[in-house]
């Protein structure tokens, strides 16, 4: 097992769908995170999970509602999206927060996620 | 608040050629910074981590600088390859300590 995995890989929706993505780590992290990749736009932090408690939250619309029932696994359930939504989300996690000194960041492949 | 900004935007090199890619940080307070490489359609793969109290790491072909005090950090490739295009994305660590934020990356192309 690659030590970030994202699933599913592509995903097309309507605008009144109801999906989620996954992420699963295999690394034994502490702290987890959902990032935002559009074109021509830096990536975007959405949400960042230490020892399952969420400590960031980045001015996300609420119809994206992260969650995490462990260290291992993280969530980003998705309801009536917009099509500017459309975009590459990447999951990250890192031993402990990127503050610290092993806070370094390592990604999975990305979920990317077309509205209609 | 942190904002991260990556010059130039895009590079073509010829292989062979040393190169150099920048990247300026507004908070120099930071508690690290991390270079990363994209491929296209792809996730973010690690290259280097610099922690506040270090000014280089190494790997490789590759050396990350990095100099608080003016904000800066440089990602120097040596004798580059064609292997080696894709985009180079620069991250400096938030106020808080809690995450990275990107600056939007340096395109590389290498030709052969």
């Amino acid at each position: 097992e690659t030590g970030v995995t994202q699933t599913p890989r592509h995903l097309v929706m309507g605008m009144t769908n109801k999906k989620s993505l996954k992420c699963e780590q295999h690394l034994g992290h502490n702290a987890m995170y959902w990032y935002k990749q559009s074109a021509k736009k830096p990536l975007e932090l959405m949400f960042v999970y230490s020892l399952e408690e969420r400590v960031e939250n980045n001015s996300v619309p609420s119809r994206f509602s992260p969650e995490c029932p462990n260290s291992s696994h993280l969530f980003l359930h998705l309801h009536t999206l917009q099509p500017e939504d459309s975009a590459l989300y990447l999951c990250a996690s890192s031993q402990e927060l990127v503050g610290h000194l092993s806070g370094e960041l390592f990604f999975g492949e990305g979920s990317r996620l077309t509205v209609l | 608040k942190q904002e991260v900004t990556q010059i130039p935007a895009a590079l073509s090199v010829p292989e062979g050629e040393n190169l150099v890619l920048n990247c300026s940080f507004t908070d120099s307070a930071i508690y690290n910074l991390q270079w990363f490489r994209q491929d296209p359609g792809k996730g973010l793969t690690s290259l280097l981590l610099i922690q506040s109290s270090q000014r280089e790491q190494t790997s490789g072909r590759l050396n990350a600088s990095l100099d608080k005090s003016s904000g800066r950090s440089t990602l120097y490739i040596a004798a580059s390859q064609p292997g080696d295009s894709a985009t180079y994305l620069c991250a400096a660590c938030n106020q808080a300590g809690t995450a990275l934020i990107f600056g939007k990356g340096t395109t590389l192309s290498v030709s052969s």
